[in-house]
């Protein structure tokens, strides 16, 4: 059974912290992505990842850095965390040739940040 | 740059009565894929489109590619309260086809009266 998971569902921040969003697939795909999801906004892509220590910037990477050190592993940093990124964070993976139908989305991380 | 434009917002209806909602954008896509995502998980597939004009069902959903192809329709019969939740089309970015990169629209959440 395909897997992302997101290390953590819920967590609370206060501002100015570095906050780590780790995410890991089990599927050995190349690309990996990180979404917030915000109401009425729907989903936005912040970075992506399509080879180990490669990176790319989405719509909206301005405060937001990545990390892809090993191929399974796709982490979100927040450097200095600030209370207008408490989001629904998504992180989500597919084959080098993948189209929508093979993209796999973990379960999302909450974060507030007070 | 690319956006999809989804509605409506919301919806709360009567068991029983069938949904539609649309997605439109002023650029031409060549996949349409709807998602849904239930409370507290990630995003789900329900149907890919790759051809203007298709037509492809899943069970009580149906959903349509345009024929200009700048717009897809999603429609759910006789709704049960299980369909509650957020439904999402999506698109790949324009020259990233192959790499599982998607525009997503604002979302529309579904809401069912049992």
């Amino acid at each position: 059974d395909v897997k992302v998971t997101q290390s953590s569902r819920y967590l609370v921040k206060r501002t100015g912290e570095k906050v780590f969003l780790e995410c890991v697939q089990d599927m050995d795909h190349e690309n990996m992505f990180w979404y917030r999801q915000d109401p009425g906004l729907g989903l936005r892509l912040i970075y992506f990842s399509y080879d180990v220590k490669m990176k790319e910037k989405g719509d909206i990477p301005e405060g937001y850095s990545v990390s892809r050190e090993k191929k399974e592993r796709f982490s979100l940093i927040l450097e200095s965390a600030s209370t207008n990124q408490t989001s629904m964070y998504l992180c989500a993976s597919t084959i080098t040739t993948g189209i929508g139908n093979t993209i796999y989305f973990g379960e999302g991380s909450w974060l507030t940040v007070v | 740059g690319q956006q999809l434009n989804q509605s409506p917002q919301s919806m709360f209806i009567q068991e029983g009565e069938d949904v539609s909602m649309n997605c439109t954008s002023s650029s031409i896509f060549n996949t349409w894929l709807w998602y849904k995502q239930d409370p507290g998980e990630g995003p789900v597939l329900l149907i890919a489109l790759y051809k203007a004009g298709e037509l492809t069902s899943n069970g009580r959903l149906t959903a349509q590619f345009g024929i200009t192809r700048k717009d897809s329709f999603l429609n759910i019969s006789a709704s049960i309260p299980s369909d509650v939740g957020i439904y999402f089309c999506a698109g790949p970015f324009h020259g990233s086809s192959n790499t599982g990169k998607l525009i997503f629209g604002q979302g529309t959440t579904l809401q069912v009266k049992p």
